[in-house]
C-alpha cells in the first residue's frame, strides 16, 4: 500500500512564526504536491516538484516556499506565517499522468 | 488552461435513494478524469477513474460515473446511498502527458445523507 505521511495532523502557530510541514511519501514516486483546502474553495495547489530539487508554483505560491533534497520527501515552508494561512494542508504524490494521486491525511494549521 | 466546476456545492438525500454528482470540466486537450472521496477529518481517497475506453467507469462502494466527451461532464452516480456515504466528493483532471501529472480539481460537493 502506498502510503503517504504528514509530520502533524494540528498545529497551532503564532504570527510570524516559520513554520515546517513534511511530508514522507513511501513508494518511489516522482511527483509530490503540497494543496491547501479551504470550504468552498476546494483544493488549491501550491507547489509541486517533478524530479529531486525541482519545484514549480502552483495556483497560490505566495507567502510560501518548498524544499525537497530527496527524493521521498517534500516539505512545505511558511517563512512568516500570518492568519490568512489558517487552513488544512494536504500532501499528494502520484507516479504519472495515468495513476491515481495518493494523499496524506493532512494537517490542520491554526495561525494566531 | 483546464478548470472543473462541480455544479452542486451540496447534495442533500435521503437513505437509499439515488444521487448524482455533477462535473463538468473544459480543456483543449484530451484528459484523464478522477472522482475522489473525503471522508470527515481525512485525506482524499480515489473512487475511480477515467483514462480511456468504455466511457461508464465503476469504482469502489458501488459509484459509477460516465464519461460525455461532446458535453465535457463526467457526473458521478449511485443508485441507492448510506450513510455512511455522507463525504466530500472532488471530481479532478489531468491532460494526458502533462508535466508531473498535475491534476486540478473543483470546489467539491458535500453529499449528506439523512436516515
Amino acid at each position: 500500500d502506498v502510503k503517504v505521511t504528514q509530520s502533524s495532523r494540528y498545529l497551532v502557530k503564532r504570527t510570524g512564526e516559520k513554520v515546517f510541514l513534511e511530508c514522507v511519501q513511501d513508494m518511489d514516486h516522482e511527483n509530490m504536491f503540497w494543496y491547501r483546502q479551504d470550504p468552498g474553495l476546494g483544493l488549491r495547489l501550491i507547489y509541486f516538484s517533478y524530479d529531486v530539487k525541482m519545484k514549480e508554483k502552483g495556483d497560490i505560491p505566495e507567502g510560501y516556499s518548498v524544499s525537497r533534497e530527496k527524493k521521498e520527501r517534500f516539505s512545505l515552508i511558511l517563512e512568516s506565517a500570518s492568519t490568512n494561512q489558517t487552513s488544512m494542508y494536504l500532501c499528494a504524490s502520484r507516479k504519472g499522468g495515468r495513476d491515481e494521486q495518493y494523499f496524506g491525511p493532512g494537517t490542520r494549521l491554526t495561525v494566531t | 488552461a483546464q478548470s472543473v466546476t462541480q455544479l452542486d456545492s451540496q447534495v442533500p438525500v435521503f437513505e437509499e435513494a439515488p444521487v448524482e454528482l455533477r462535473c463538468n470540466y473544459s480543456s483543449s486537450v484530451s484528459v484523464y478524469l478522477f472522482w475522489y472521496v473525503q471522508y470527515p477529518n481525512q485525506g482524499l481517497q480515489l473512487l475511480l477513474k477515467y483514462l480511456s475506453g468504455s466511457t461508464l467507469v465503476k469504482g469502489i462502494n458501488g459509484f459509477e460515473a460516465e464519461f460525455n466527451k461532446s458535453q465535457t461532464s463526467f457526473h458521478l452516480r449511485k443508485p441507492s446511498v448510506h450513510i455512511s456515504d455522507t463525504a466530500e466528493y472532488f471530481c479532478a483532471v489531468s491532460d494526458i502527458g502533462g508535466q508531473g501529472g498535475k491534476l486540478i480539481f473543483g470546489q467539491g460537493t458535500e453529499l449528506s445523507v439523512k436516515p
